[in-house]
């Protein structure tokens, strides 16, 4: 089976370039999630979909972070302009129904900012 | 203000020993506690889990011990071995799961 699948798995970008990471969840799975993760703050929970439905963005840092889910099988999250500070490892995870499921985390996408 | 801290960045443990992996939360809400693990280019897996009514879950060479007074949580892995090495988060749950900061933890012969 598959798992989430993201990409690109690498990504180094200039400052102020848009930075596009993609996600396609578990078939069958109702609820994705993006998590970002530094070592200061661990992992973080930026925003999550039920239904392809934005349930909860409070983690979003600022405008300059968006996020899609036009369909069940992808989601994209956004970052224009991008800055230095906005490198980290960026996790999609799905559950079948919510957050209180255990939640099948991607194999992330490693992002730079320069 | 991180509501799940693990205050252990890393970990060291010779291969066969217990390895003790510490976590503190501030919540008294949380109902539900999960640790994941995390080898390097991966993400995180599910590993174990309690529910806040327990004190205790044992899975294999994996236990996870809930203090709810002072508001703690320990894995336990007996015996360690070194495919164990990883990266392990503690997390908790009330409407959503909010993540430490990690543990690194490195088994060696």
């Amino acid at each position: 089976d598959a798992g989430v699948i993201q990409s690109p798995r690498h990504e180094v970008t200039e400052m102020g370039q848009e930075v596009t990471l993609r996600c396609k969840p578990i078939s069958g799975h109702n609820s994705l999630f993006w998590y970002r993760q530094t070592m200061m703050r661990g992992l973080e929970l930026l925003i999550y979909f039920n239904n392809n439905v934005p349930i909860d963005d409070s983690g979003m840092p600022e405008d300059r972070f968006s996020a899609k889910m036009p369909n069940a099988s992808f989601s994209t999250l956004k970052i224009q302009p991008s800055e230095p500070r906005d490198s980290a490892v960026y996790f999609c995870a799905s559950t079948r129904k919510g957050p209180q499921e255990t939640q099948y985390f991607g194999p992330g996408t490693r992002l730079l900012v320069l | 203000d991180q509501q799940v801290k693990q205050n252990s960045p890393s970990l060291s443990v010779q291969e066969g020993r217990i390895s003790i992996l510490n976590c503190d939360y501030t919540n008294s809400m949380f109902d539900y506690f999960l640790w994941y693990k995390k080898y390097p280019a991966e993400g995180p897996t599910f590993l174990i889990s309690i529910s806040s009514i327990k004190d205790k879950n044992e899975d294999g060479r994996f236990t996870v011990f809930l203090n709810k007074s002072a508001k703690h949580l320990s894995l336990h892995i007996v015996p360690s071995q070194p495919g164990d090495s990883a990266v392990y988060f503690c997390a908790a749950y009330t409407d959503k799961l909010i993540f430490g900061t990690g543990t690194r933890l490195q088994v060696f012969p």
